[in-house]
């Protein structure tokens, strides 16, 4: 099973809107809406952002939200703040009960 | 609060084995189903294997089936990943992870294998 394709990179100035592409194919993204979002500062566990394509875990600002349209995915984080500098993976099941990742896109806030 | 702390992890020759353990505390262990997931230096995200709360269902990531073996113990809220022949590809954190309805809800510190002669 391939990674999903993301940008390795997205870059933003504080307030400014960054979105995050996710790109699978019809044996996972474009098959279920079963794609999250996970928020990984440097050194520390990974964190879920987004689950079910658009669904926000409490506590999660809603400057954060997700989309989907055919075999890619979407997750656009608004009024960027520094906090927000980190890696950040999506995933989604797959038509063989297994999961796959993302391969990662830094963000950078300027 | 929901804390998962893997322990077992360190240095292993390659071919050899090894044994992580995650204990779980601050939820219904028991009912939860429990994931795997590694990330090798530097390097994104591996999904690796999942179960079920009562073991029924196991999956593994075609990189590791047959080498290896996720297991738990409900008595003791302890979920295990036995590691055989590992290979120099194997050296990675290694995380467990809550499994939410179809995604991973909660993660462990996770735990350094090391593969290296």
């Amino acid at each position: 099973q391939s990674a999903l394709t993301q940008p390795p990179s997205v870059s933003g100035s504080p307030g400014q809107s960054v979105t995050i592409s996710c790109t699978g194919t019809s044996s996972d993204v474009g098959s279920y809406n079963r794609v999250s979002w996970y928020q990984q500062p440097p050194g520390t566990a990974p964190k879920v952002m987004i689950y079910d394509v658009n669904n926000r875990p409490s506590g999660v600002p809603d400057r954060f939200s997700g989309s989907k349209s055919g075999n890619t995915a979407s997750l656009t984080i608004s009024g960027l703040q520094a906090e927000d500098e980190a890696d950040y993976y999506c995933s989604s099941l797959t038509s063989i009960n297994t999961y796959v990742f993302g391969s990662g896109t830094k963000v950078n806030v300027l | 609060e929901v804390q998962l702390v893997e322990s077992g992890g360190g240095l292993v020759q390659p071919g050899g084995s090894l044994r992580l353990s995650c204990a779980a505390s601050g939820f219904t262990f028991s009912s939860s189903w429990m994931h795997w997931v590694r990330q090798a230096p530097g390097k994104g995200l591996v999904w690796v294997s999942r179960t079920s709360s009562d073991l029924t269902t196991i999956n593994y990531a075609d990189s590791v089936k047959g080498r290896f073996t996720i297991s738990r113990d409900n008595a003791k809220n302890t979920l295990y990943l036995q590691m055989n022949n590992l290979g120099a590809e194997d050296t990675a954190v290694y995380y467990c992870a809550r499994a939410g309805n179809y995604y991973f809800s909660s993660w462990g510190q996770g735990t350094l294998v090391t593969v290296s002669s």
